[in-house]
């Protein structure tokens, strides 16, 4: 089955700068590469995705990139704001597969 | 708020007991997921229907586990004879299979304690 590691699984930033999770995963066959943040007492909710056919996708603060033949994306938050405080998790999707494989998550907390 | 509903949001039961959870996906999803999130960890997924019929299972699912969506719109999942082993939250996730996007749109979730 997939192996989906992040890295790091807690990461503390002052506000304003930068912070960057690594996903790794195991299956190349993955095609689908997205981001889900979740807060205390809510479901994950997605804040950005990419498909294999891209590198790199922006969307204001924060970015995705992919290296499909390292076999890890990266999410990339830049000027941290305190309500950027939750548990990001990667799910990568298998190609013809129907379910996310999500992964251990990363704790960001933003010191104000 | 995501447009997924699910009930109860706390449910509390003693070992034995059997529970019943409700979703409630965004009406023109077809597609309906059910996931299991253990304290510090990911969700894991159970399994998934299209439309009414059930697709899907993890072999998370034991045949205590069972889950329904008889017509096409809401799901349940209940559990019989309820373990400790069966304390977690479980999040229902909808999207619209065949469209632009993969994304799933989550509820709240239905934490569960068994005392």
């Amino acid at each position: 089955g997939e192996n989906v590691e992040q890295h790091p699984s807690t990461l503390s930033v002052q506000e304003g700068d930068s912070a960057v999770i690594k996903c790794t995963y195991s299956d190349s066959a993955s095609n689908y590469f997205p981001w889900y943040k979740q807060e205390l007492g809510k479901g994950p909710q997605l804040i950005i995705d990419i498909r294999s056919n891209v590198g790199e996708k922006k969307d204001q603060r924060i970015a995705v990139t992919l290296n499909k033949t390292a076999k890890h994306f990266s999410l990339h938050i830049t000027e941290t704001q305190p309500e950027d405080s939750a548990v990001y998790f990667c799910a990568p999707l298998r190609g013809g597969a129907n379910n996310l494989f999500f992964g251990t998550g990363t704790r960001l907390t933003v010191i104000p | 708020d995501t447009g997924v509903s699910q009930n109860p949001r706390h449910k509390i039961t003693k070992r034995g007991q059997n529970v019943t959870f409700r979703c409630d996906p965004i009406s023109e999803h077809n597609r309906l997921y059910w996931y299991r999130q253990t304290l510090g960890q990911g969700p894991e997924f159970l399994t998934y229907f299209q439309n009414e019929a059930q697709l899907e299972k993890s072999r998370l699912l034991s045949d205590r586990f069972s889950a329904e969506r008889p017509k096409g719109s809401f799901s349940t999942l209940e559990i019989q004879r309820t373990e400790q082993g069966d304390s977690a939250m479980y999040l229902c996730a909808s999207t619209l299979a065949g469209g632009s996007t993969y994304e799933q749109y989550f509820g709240p979730g239905t934490r569960l304690t068994v005392t």
